[in-house]
């Protein structure tokens, strides 16, 4: 059975820093690019973060460049994000998620509320 | 970072055929893209229905397609059910970063 479980999240002051882990399970993780996508209560999706197979290419959405950090340990299937300096704004629900041909695998996501 | 724009919500009749469609800010949507169409119902996380166009995964109803459609990614819907009732989320790639529309509300009534 293929598993992604997230952990890490909580409240949090603004300003704060947090480190998101993902677990994964039940497949090749070091074969498939991975994901950090999160939802804000009652909006849409935004693609925070993704990571080439070896680590050696990273994206960021604008909204967290310079703030966020994507990284993975293959060796241990984990997925991390450490996000710095939070904002009200990144108050949301955490997704790690695999998307690609023919594979679709996402958590159930982790809770992240920043507040003042 | 480009903007991608989706039918903020619709309405289809059950067993009536709807298109959904995803623009790009940068102009036409095209292959290169690589548009994923996902699915989400209240609760529930995401999960994918059409990647790269027009590619269904195994769990992907039969009445589900994807296509490009003057300049835009176009998600088609023939013979609605209720349990289609969900958000629809597009999604595009730029320069290898995804970047998500912002979702549909489909409304099966």
């Amino acid at each position: 059975e293929v598993l992604l479980v997230e952990s890490g999240g909580g409240l949090v002051q603004r300003g704060g820093s947090l480190r998101l882990s993902c677990a994964g399970s039940g497949f090749s993780f070091s074969d498939h690019y991975m994901h950090w996508v999160r939802q804000a209560p009652g909006k849409g999706l935004v693609c925070v973060s993704r990571i080439k197979t070896d680590g050696s290419f990273t994206t960021y959405a604008d909204s967290v460049k310079g703030r966020f950090t994507i990284s993975r340990d293959n060796a241990k299937n984990t997925l991390y994000l450490q996000m710095n300096s939070l904002r009200d704004e990144d108050t949301a629900l955490y997704y790690c998620a695999v998307m690609s041909p023919g594979v679709d695998y996402w958590g159930r996501g982790t809770l992240v509320t920043v507040s003042s | 970072q480009a903007v991608v724009t989706q039918e903020p919500s619709l309405t289809v009749s059950p067993g009536g055929t709807i298109t959904l469609t995803c623009g790009s800010s940068t102009g036409a949507v095209t292959d290169g893209h690589y548009p994923y169409w996902l699915q989400q119902k209240p609760g529930q996380a995401p999960r994918t229905l059409i990647y790269n166009t027009s590619n269904k995964h195994s769990w992907t109803p039969a009445r589900f397609s994807g296509s490009l459609l003057g300049g835009k990614a176009a998600l088609t819907l023939s013979g609605a059910q209720v349990e289609d009732e969900a958000e629809y989320f597009c999604l595009l790639m730029y320069s290898g970063a995804r970047v998500f529309g912002g979702g549909t509300k489909l409304t099966v009534l």
